[in-house]
């Protein structure tokens, strides 16, 4: 079964500072998601990232993808309050269903 | 509001009680998956559907659930006699993938929240 692999779990870091979420998975897939998970809410599509050396950048947050490596990283530049939520990756191996990470919670603080 | 939607958003039952769910997804999408979170993890997939057949459930999907999607647009969970460990987020999504299924983003909708006594 593919496994999927998010560190830290748990990230604390003050406003203004800049931090990097890895996401390993297990399998040569080269379909990764990002999404966003505010508590007691749904999932929020973030990037989307198809192929080797894909960059996908949003505002304070880029997202990359080296298939070679079975890794995926969301960096997070000069972090601010609102960025504060549970950042998930999912890979798609055959089209079909995501495996989730298990999420990394952050927490910005002022 | 063109989103995927669920209902109910809550659902609160005893132990042994049958409950249904259903999800509407965006009017376009072909897919329609269901999947569940605990408190603290990632989604699970539970099974999808591609138009009203059932393509792939997952082991999770035991035979206390079932799932429908019988004119390919709406679709149903169903958990007969529930379980304490059923008390989960249940989230469906859908997607229409192109590019020969390599891209298949998919959208979430606000998941129905059970809770078993």
């Amino acid at each position: 079964e593919l496994k999927v692999e998010q560190n830290p779990l748990f990230l604390s870091m003050q406003e203004g500072k800049n931090y990097t979420i890895y996401c390993n998975y297990s399998t040569t897939s080269d379909r990764l998601y990002w999404y966003r998970q505010d508590p007691g809410k749904s999932l929020e599509s973030l990037f989307v990232l198809l192929s080797n050396g894909a960059v996908k950048q949003e505002g304070r947050l880029m997202a990359s993808l080296d298939t070679k490596a079975r890794l995926s990283t969301l960096h997070i530049t000069a972090a601010v309050h609102d960025l504060s939520a549970t950042y998930f990756c999912a890979v798609d191996d055959t089209g079909n269903q995501f495996y989730f990470g298990t999420g990394t919670s952050l927490t910005v603080i002022p | 509001d063109t989103g995927v939607s669920q209902n109910p958003r809550h659902k609160i039952t005893k132990r042994g009680q049958n409950v249904t769910f259903r999800c509407d997804p965006i009017s376009e999408h072909n897919r329609l998956y269901w999947y569940r979170q605990t408190l603290g993890q990632g989604p699970e997939f539970l099974t999808y559907f591609q138009n009203e057949a059932q393509l792939e459930k997952s082991r999770l999907l035991s035979d206390r659930f079932s799932a429908e999607r019988p004119k390919g647009s709406f679709s149903t969970l169903e958990i007969q006699r529930t379980e304490q460990g059923d008390s989960a987020m249940y989230l469906c999504a859908s997607s229409f993938p192109s590019g020969g299924a390599a891209y298949n983003e998919q959208f979430f909708g606000p998941g129905t929240r059970l809770t078993v006594l």
